[in-house]
């Protein structure tokens, strides 16, 4: 079936500093490509998508690029600011039934 | 636009106790979602409607869980009789229609089950 890896956490970072987290994918067809975040207290919230291979996908600074040769779609942001501090959840969505599937989750805390 | 909403954010029950949930979603969704999210670990889909109708629900432990869209809108979730592993966020998300990938979730109600 469908599943999704993402980097352990937490992370710790001091502001500007670059963030990368690591996501990768085991899937039939060709599935769709999420990033998920949660900042404290709040619901889940879409940051970013791409819907086949090469797509990059971007908002509010965080970029990820769709590759299916290596089946990864790793998170990144050059310069991450204090509200960047939040619970990232990368996720894939099959090709045939559009059912979410996602990663455990990483928390990334910004400290300034 | 409203997003979706959810009731109660908080709950606390003893084990064997019943519980509810309720979620609201976003107007005109005809797709609504329940997921359980259990400490550390990502979302884990429970069931899922299409209008009144369930598309999914292999995952919903039937013995104890329950769940109903009654007129394609509102849709209640209840754990009858509860487990401490059952303590976890329910979350509820719509989306558009089910052939629309992005889903959007409403804030969780938190069960803590003593």
């Amino acid at each position: 079936g469908n599943s999704v890896t993402q980097m352990e956490g937490p992370v710790t970072l001091s502001e500007e500093a670059f963030l990368t987290i690591n996501c990768t994918y085991t899937a039939t067809g060709y599935p769709s490509l999420f990033w998920y975040v949660q900042y404290p207290g709040e619901g889940l919230q879409l940051l970013l998508k791409a819907t086949k291979a090469d797509d990059k996908g971007s908002n509010k600074g965080f970029e990820a690029t769709y590759r299916k040769e290596t089946t990864s779609f790793h998170l990144e942001k050059g310069s991450v600011q204090v509200s960047d501090s939040a619970v990232y959840f990368c996720a894939l969505s099959g090709s045939n039934d559009y059912k979410l599937s996602f990663g455990a989750g990483t928390t990334v805390t910004v400290r300034a | 636009e409203a997003g979706v909403a959810q009731s109660p954010r908080y709950k606390i029950i003893e084990k064997r106790q019943s519980v509810a949930f309720w979620c609201n979603p976003i107007s005109g969704h005809a797709t609504l979602y329940w997921y359980q999210q259990i400490l550390g670990q990502g979302p884990k889909l429970l069931i899922q409607f299409q209008n009144n109708g369930v598309v999914d629900d292999s995952q919903l432990p039937k013995d104890r869980f329950s769940a109903e869209r009654l007129k394609g809108v509102d849709s209640t979730l209840k754990i009858q009789p509860a487990k401490l592993e059952d303590s976890a966020v329910y979350l509820c998300a719509s989306s558009l229609d089910g052939t629309t990938d992005t889903q959007y979730f409403g804030p969780g109600t938190r069960l803590t089950v003593l």
